[in-house]
């Protein structure tokens, strides 16, 4: 089945360390897409590719990083930078580039901060 | 500032009871208006696109409309296995490219 797949599902890390979260596609989509998930508030677009090797920064992308080598892989870096970096992390994806299509999005990674 | 309200932040609902669900929203222009269902420790799973006023979408229970100032969804008799947070998404024009704005979801609870 087609779809996106996030790992791991439960992350946790100590204060000052890098981690990376994993978001594969088999969809064959051309955009995708990072959010971020907080309690009592909207998703938020930390990172978004449009193609392979481009990318742009959302509205809360300080102290994350990106990279898109492969259409089918979009991993997300939160850095030591992030200072608040406890939350729910959604990736998704898009057939085609315009931003007006459908999401389709992966289960999430939640990352805690120990 | 473009803008998206949902209400209420949650509703709790007797298994039958029909009700509806609040988007406003404040944009430029409006390109897209999406609804998502997201379940606890999941992904937001799509639901309609809604393109212009006075257009409207059904989809078993749920039926969605929209005009220029804001959308409803409607619940018709809903289940327990309807609740669930639903999502509100605006995509403007003029907007950074793929950034939509979310609103903070209504948390729907049906008991039986």
């Amino acid at each position: 089945d087609g779809g996106i797949t996030q790992s791991p599902k439960y992350l946790f890390r100590k204060e000052g360390q890098n981690v990376t979260l994993s978001c594969e596609q088999n969809l064959n989509h051309d955009a995708m897409y990072w959010y971020r998930q907080d309690p009592g508030q909207g998703l938020r677009l930390i990172y978004y590719s449009q193609i392979v090797n481009d990318f742009q920064k959302g509205d809360i992308a300080e102290g994350y990083s990106v990279s898109r080598e492969k259409k089918e892989s979009f991993p997300l870096t939160v850095t030591s930078a992030q200072k608040n970096p406890t939350a729910f992390y959604l990736c998704a994806s898009e057939l085609g580039r315009s931003g007006a299509n459908v999401l389709t999005f992966g289960a999430g990674s939640r990352l805690t901060v120990l | 500032e473009d803008q998206v309200t949902q209400s209420p932040e949650a509703l709790r609902l007797q298994e039958g009871e029909s009700s509806s669900l609040n988007c406003s929203y404040t944009v430029s222009g409006l390109r897209g208006l999406f609804w998502y269902r997201q379940d606890p420790g999941k992904g937001p799973e799509f639901l309609f696109t809604l393109y212009s006023a006075g257009e409207e979408k059904e989809k078993e229970r749920l039926k969605a409309t929209l005009t220029k100032k804001e959308s409803f969804l409607h619940i018709t008799a809903p289940k327990p296995e309807d609740s669930a947070t639903y999502l509100c998404a605006v995509l403007a024009y003029g907007g950074s490219q793929g950034n939509l704005i979310f609103g903070k979801g209504t948390k729907l609870s049906v008991k039986p």
